[in-house]
């Protein structure tokens, strides 16, 4: 079955770029599919953070556009997350899942989720 | 201020049955786009539990079931279990501001 594996440091210093990476096992990438990055700050509701299909186009989340840039490395099966300017407010557990139904659909699975805080 | 409205809370005995409404507008819920739901247990990543309103994925048991009418959706558990306790989010898309998933903030279910 298809399974992702969010990584990447913990622990970002304000006014630095957030990176992580989403490992698929299990599926291809290049096969199709969009794939979408979501986030919860501690005690809160989820956030749309943006989505990617496999060919490379990407769409979103307006709030956060101009810090957000979604990436797609087929030959590792994986994507990539980079959050630009951070701030405490960026604090949270980001999710990695595949986006099923089109680019208007659901997500289904997900992965377990990786911690990162913002902090000096 | 999530663009999809859901109670913060609902509560219930075991064995009885309850609801959890998700309330959008015309730009999104209204405007036809899907409505799916998750499932988030303390501590773990949330999993999908209904899609394309009324869908059950391979696995969840038949007393979670979804609808969707006009601008809202709801989510009915029956029988309800004390594994059923957790937060429950409702998610669909929404075509305004150059379009955007968009999540409920949530509502926590108490099993009594």
């Amino acid at each position: 079955q298809v399974q992702l594996q969010e990584s990447g440091p913990g622990l970002v210093k304000p006014s630095e770029t957030l990176s992580l990476t989403c490992a698929v096992s299990g599926y291809s990438i290049s096969s199709g599919y969009y794939w979408g990055w979501i986030r919860q700050p501690p005690g809160k509701g989820l956030e749309w953070i943006g989505s990617i299909y496999h060919s490379g186009s990407t769409y979103y989340n307006p709030s956060l556009k101009s810090r957000v840039t979604i990436s797609v490395d087929t030959s590792k099966n994986q994507f990539s997350l980079k959050l630009s300017s951070v701030t405490a407010a960026d604090t949270a557990v980001y999710y990695c899942a595949r986006l099923s139904g089109s680019y208007v659909g659901w997500f289904d699975p997900w992965g377990q989720g990786t911690l990162v805080t913002v902090s000096s | 201020q999530s663009v999809l409205t859901q109670p913060p809370s609902v509560s219930g005995a075991p064995g009885q049955r309850v609801t959890i409404s998700c309330t959008g507008s015309s730009s999104n819920i209204g405007a036809g786009y899907d409505v799916h739901w998750y499932q988030q247990l303390p501590g773990t990543a949330p999993k999908l539990l209904i899609y394309g309103n009324s869908n059950r994925p391979s696995g969840v048991p038949d007393r979670f079931s979804g609808s969707k009418s006009g601008t809202s959706a709801s989510l009915a558990i029956t029988g309800l279990q004390a594994e059923d306790e957790a937060d429950y989010y409702c998610q669909s898309y929404d075509s305004s501001l150059s379009g955007s998933m968009v999540f409920g903030g949530g509502t926590k279910l108490t099993v009594l």
